[in-house]
């Protein structure tokens, strides 16, 4: 369970276009996703938080006109890079929230990642 | 804000040995995650530790949680090529769902 697609995989645009990227929960509902970004060799940043039904939250320094989210159902968020430009290129990978749980109550998330998806703008 | 930091960054291991990355957190966390990202894949989850100083094993891997519920450890023991990839701990932020990950411990298996 906890499976988590990403589409498309790769993507390679013009500098000026827009690119949508989608991230689906398969199996399970999720009200709040995750996106990230990731440079080569370096960790994940995140840049936002999609929440199911309203706005996503974005994290100090990331463009909300730039980078625009939308999360529309429980098992969709996508993430729009409009008028791309070369330094937008790099791994965009979305997660999901699982909550867990014990026979002692509620304890704390997790997250299940996508695929992610390579951007190349040119 | 809160920092998570892991060490070593990088960690050539010879085939069949063992080894041991370190997670520390600035503050104090409610639970603390691992996750495993191999080379061109993606973050996959690996385990969660609640408990102060609780111990998980999950085959060759042993996951500790530290008693002040501010450091991890990972220990990998008889270390095969399968095991190549970065793993990252990452621990709640104050508010919210959020994770802060760590850095990151790059791990290389020399055959």
């Amino acid at each position: 369970g906890a499976v988590v697609s990403q589409h498309p995989s790769w993507v390679i645009c013009k500098s000026g276009t827009s690119v949508k990227i989608e991230c689906r929960s398969l199996d399970f509902q999720a009200t709040t996703m995750f996106w990230y970004r990731q440079f080569p060799k370096q960790s994940l940043m995140l840049m936002a938080t999609s929440n199911e039904g309203s706005k996503a939250t974005y994290e100090q320094g990331v463009e909300k006109d730039k980078f625009l989210i939308n999360h529309a159902s429980l098992t969709l968020s996508t993430l729009t890079v409009t008028s791309a430009h070369p330094e937008d290129s790099s791994f965009y990978i979305c997660s999901a929230r699982v909550p867990q749980t014990s026979n002692q109550g509620y304890y704390g998330n997790t997250q299940y990642f996508g695929p992610g998806t390579r951007l190349t703008v040119l | 804000g809160q920092q998570v930091m892991q060490i070593p960054q990088y960690q050539h291991v010879q085939e069949g040995e063992d080894f041991t990355t370190y997670c520390n957190s600035s503050t104090t966390l409610s639970n603390i995650q691992w996750y495993k990202q191999r080379p061109g894949g993606h973050p996959v989850f690996l385990i969660q530790l609640v408990k102060s100083g609780e111990v998980k094993k999950q085959k060759r891997l042993t996951f500790q949680f530290g008693e002040a519920k501010k450091n991890s450890s990972l220990h990998i023991t008889a270390t095969q090529t399968t095991d190549v990839g970065t793993y990252f701990c990452a621990g709640p932020k104050a508010a919210g769902n959020k994770l802060t990950f760590g850095g990151g411990t790059r791990v290389l298996v020399k055959p």
